[in-house]
């Protein structure tokens, strides 16, 4: 089993829509929890970061976070097409020695139609 | 300005030659990290350091070396380039206890022939 799992899309959406993006983590010990946003050959950008069950919005992104189900979400309210992009789950997880090492999924790509 | 930089941003080389890959930064983190991405397989981990004398390895590390000049410079070598480590290359920041938060560099498209 991966240690972090989401479904690669593509996720097609229309403008104005909501899309929703899912994100399963196998360590239960993980802490923190982020969405970054990539855009085709560019960076991952951070967009959304979350450290305690339920719901943290920002601007028309929340994220969820359900930790025993071990489920993590992000809401993309009023899509638009410059949201097209993959979007990347990663966990933090923690080791011995205060050492802690983020776990990205593959991703999944959101495309955003007129 | 950038706050994190890389550079070369493209690099065409052949098998066998030594690269080196170059990470800088302004944002004053401890932690730096250095990753490949191939279409489909994610971000993958090569080295991390959590300060100048602290150097770990990560998941693909085998064919890769690292050196923290400075707690503000991380570098990775291949220093015997094969075909499937083309790839883009990331290096990443962050400080300790800032919460787990990666901030990314711009990245580099290597292309091994």
């Amino acid at each position: 089993q991966k240690e972090v799992e989401q479904n690669s899309g593509p996720l097609s959406v229309p403008e104005g829509a909501i899309a929703s993006l899912n994100c399963t983590y196998s360590d239960r010990g993980s802490q923190s929890f982020f969405w970054y946003r990539q855009y085709s050959g560019k960076s991952p950008e951070l967009i959304m970061s979350i450290y305690s069950n339920g719901d943290k919005e920002d601007g028309r992104f929340t994220a969820q976070l359900n930790k025993a189900s071990q489920y993590v979400s992000l809401l993309i309210r009023d899509s638009q097409p410059s949201d097209s992009a993959t979007y990347l789950c990663a966990v933090n997880l923690k080791f011995s020695g205060g050492y802690n090492k983020l776990i990205f999924g593959a991703g999944t790509r959101l495309a955003v139609h007129p | 300005d950038a706050d994190v930089t890389q550079t070369p941003r493209n690099r065409i080389t052949k098998t066998g030659k030594r690269i080196m890959l170059e990470c800088s930064q302004t944002k004053g983190h401890d932690r730096m990290y250095w990753y490949r991405q191939d279409p489909g397989l994610g971000l993958r981990l090569i080295y991390y350091s959590f300060d100048v004398k602290d150097i770990n390895k990560g998941e693909i590390s085998d064919g890769y070396s690292v050196s923290r000049q400075a707690q503000a410079k991380f570098s990775l070598s291949l220093e015997s380039a094969i075909p499937n480590q083309t790839a883009l290359y990331f290096c990443a920041t962050s400080s300790t206890g800032g919460g787990g938060t990666q901030y990314f560099g711009p990245g580099t498209r290597l292309t091994v022939l």
